[in-house]
C-alpha cells in the first residue's frame, strides 16, 4: 500500500532495552520527521532527514538514534529505553521544498516499564 | 521563541455551534500555518493552511482567521458536528527547506449531539 507505515504499532519494553521504532513511506520524500506525542506537550520533533545519509537533531533528541541509508526508511531507536520515553511516537514525510504539507503516519505506542 | 501556545486545552461545544481554538507564536519569520486533526488512534493529518500574507482562509465549515500584527491565528469550525471531535493541532513552520513544524499543545475538541 502507498503511503508511511510505521511498525511496530505498539511495544512494551522494559527499562535499559534497546528499542527500534521502523518508518516507511512509498512517495520517495525527501524528507522524514521523527515526533512523540505527549499529553499537554503537542508534537515535539525528536529527530529530521533532508536526504538519505543526512539527518539533525529536533528539540527532544536525547536518548535517540536515527539512521537513514535509504531514502523510503527512516528508524528511530531508543539505545536504552527509560520509563521518561513512554509516548506515541508519530514518523512523517514530506516532498519538495515547494510543498510544506507533512503526511503523518499512523503512530507506534511504546510503554517503557 | 519558538515556541506555538495553543488554547484552550479542551473544548465542548454543542451540535450547530461554532468552536474557536486560538494560538499565538513568537517569531515573525515563521512563513507557513497549518492546523492538523487528529482522530483516536491515528496520526494527525492537515485541516487547513495559511500563509502570513493572508488574512482570511477558508475551507467549508473550517476558517483560519489570521492576525499577523497580534502574532495569532485562529481555527473556527462553523457548525459543529459530532464527527468534528478530534484532537486539533495548531503548528508554525520555519522558512527552511527542510519544513521543521513547531506544534501547539494540542485541543480536545468535543462535540456533543
Amino acid at each position: 500500500d502507498a503511503g508511511i507505515t510505521q511498525s511496530p504499532r505498539y511495544k512494551i519494553t522494559e527499562t535499559g532495552r534497546q528499542v527500534t521504532l521502523m518508518c516507511h513511506q512509498t512517495w520517495s520524500h525527501s524528507y522524514m520527521f521523527w515526533y512523540r506525542q505527549d499529553l499537554g506537550h503537542g508534537l515535539r520533533l525528536i529527530y529530521y532527514s533532508a536526504a538519505a545519509d543526512i539527518t539533525d537533531k529536533g528539540e527532544v533528541p536525547d536518548g535517540y538514534v536515527v539512521s537513514r541509508s535509504k531514502t523510503e526508511n527512516f528508524p528511530l531507536t531508543l539505545e536504552s529505553a527509560t520509563r521518561s520515553q513512554t509516548s506515541v511516537y508519530f514518523c512523517a514525510s514530506r516532498g519538495t521544498p515547494l510543498y510544506n504539507e507533512q503526511f503523518f503516519g499512523p503512530g507506534t505506542r511504546l510503554t517503557v516499564l | 521563541q519558538q515556541q506555538v501556545k495553543q488554547s484552550p486545552q479542551s473544548l465542548i461545544v454543542q451540535k450547530g455551534g461554532i468552536s474557536i481554538i486560538n494560538c499565538a507564536y513568537e517569531n515573525t519569520a515563521f512563513d507557513y500555518f497549518p492546523w492538523y486533526q487528529q482522530f483516536p488512534g491515528k496520526g494527525p493529518a492537515l485541516l487547513i493552511a495559511i500563509r502570513p500574507d493572508v488574512s482570511e482562509k477558508k475551507e467549508g465549515r473550517f476558517t483560519i482567521s489570521f492576525n499577523k500584527s497580534a502574532k495569532q491565528f485562529s481555527l473556527h469550525i462553523m457548525d459543529s458536528q459530532p464527527g468534528d471531535s478530534a484532537t486539533y493541532f495548531c503548528a508554525a513552520k520555519n522558512p527552511s527547506n527542510t519544513g521543521k513544524l513547531i506544534f501547539g499543545q494540542g485541543t480536545t475538541l468535543q462535540v456533543k449531539p
